[in-house]
């Protein structure tokens, strides 16, 4: 595609739900990662994939969260039993690849998380 | 771990002024980007700056990663440069990479 989606744009959930985000990274690219952004607040790297594998998951809040990719394309992020800290923008974006040096990568619109 | 560090926090800048951002690191990286967050939340790519001075338009950004410091200039800012400035050092040890990024630069160009 053009460039990075997610789906939805928008999400209300009740406390202790689960919840599922999803990312679609550019076309070609084998890199994807995932970010929150709680209000106000700056980025924080949550996890990424080379290809359908993610090498270091420590990043990831807590057991609650996982987040898979399958066919070196469509990843998803997956809350479950949500929590009001949960709530924040999870921003997705794509690379053509990982290097030592890093590559530019590229942003999707983002999911807005409201946990109630 | 690596700490990336953005001053000032916030600025507000009368249209047709020029600026200047900083963003300082604490351990050397493999590389650095700046990125604009537009008000509407949309992350868009400054530029990609190991080292050395890149320039686009009335952006410009200079990296001086011995002294671990990146610098972004805005020339003759425009109302639409409103928004969120981050700085992100890309740190890659043993198989993996990450992007750390700073707290941001909240800027405010009024008309």
């Amino acid at each position: 595609g053009a460039g990075v989606s997610q789906s939805p744009s928008n999400k209300v959930t009740e406390k202790g739900k689960d919840v599922e985000l999803r990312c679609d990274p550019i076309s070609g690219h084998t890199a994807l990662y995932w970010y929150r952004q709680s209000l106000g607040q700056g980025l924080e790297f949550l996890i990424y994939f080379q290809g359908n594998s993610a090498p270091d998951k420590s990043g990831l809040p807590s057991d609650r969260f996982s987040a898979e990719r399958t066919g070196g394309s469509v990843s998803t992020l997956t809350i479950q039993r949500t929590q009001q800290e949960d709530s924040a923008v999870y921003l997705c974006a794509s690379s053509p690849s990982i290097t030592r040096g890093g590559v530019t990568q590229y942003f999707g619109p983002g999911t807005r998380l409201l946990v109630l | 771990g690596i700490q990336v560090e953005q001053s000032p926090p916030d600025l507000i800048l009368q249209e047709g002024a020029n600026s200047t951002l900083r963003c300082n690191f604490s351990d050397s990286v493999n590389n650095l980007q700046w990125f604009h967050q537009n008000p509407w939340g949309q992350l868009i790519n400054l530029f990609y700056i190991p080292s050395g001075t890149k320039q686009n338009g009335r952006l410009s950004a200079t990296t001086v990663a011995t002294e671990r410091y990146s610098l972004l200039y805005i020339s003759s800012s425009q109302t639409t440069d409103s928004g969120v400035y981050f700085c992100a050092a890309w740190f890659y040890g043993g198989s993996q990479g990450n992007l750390i990024f700073g707290k941001g630069t909240k800027l405010s160009v009024k008309p």
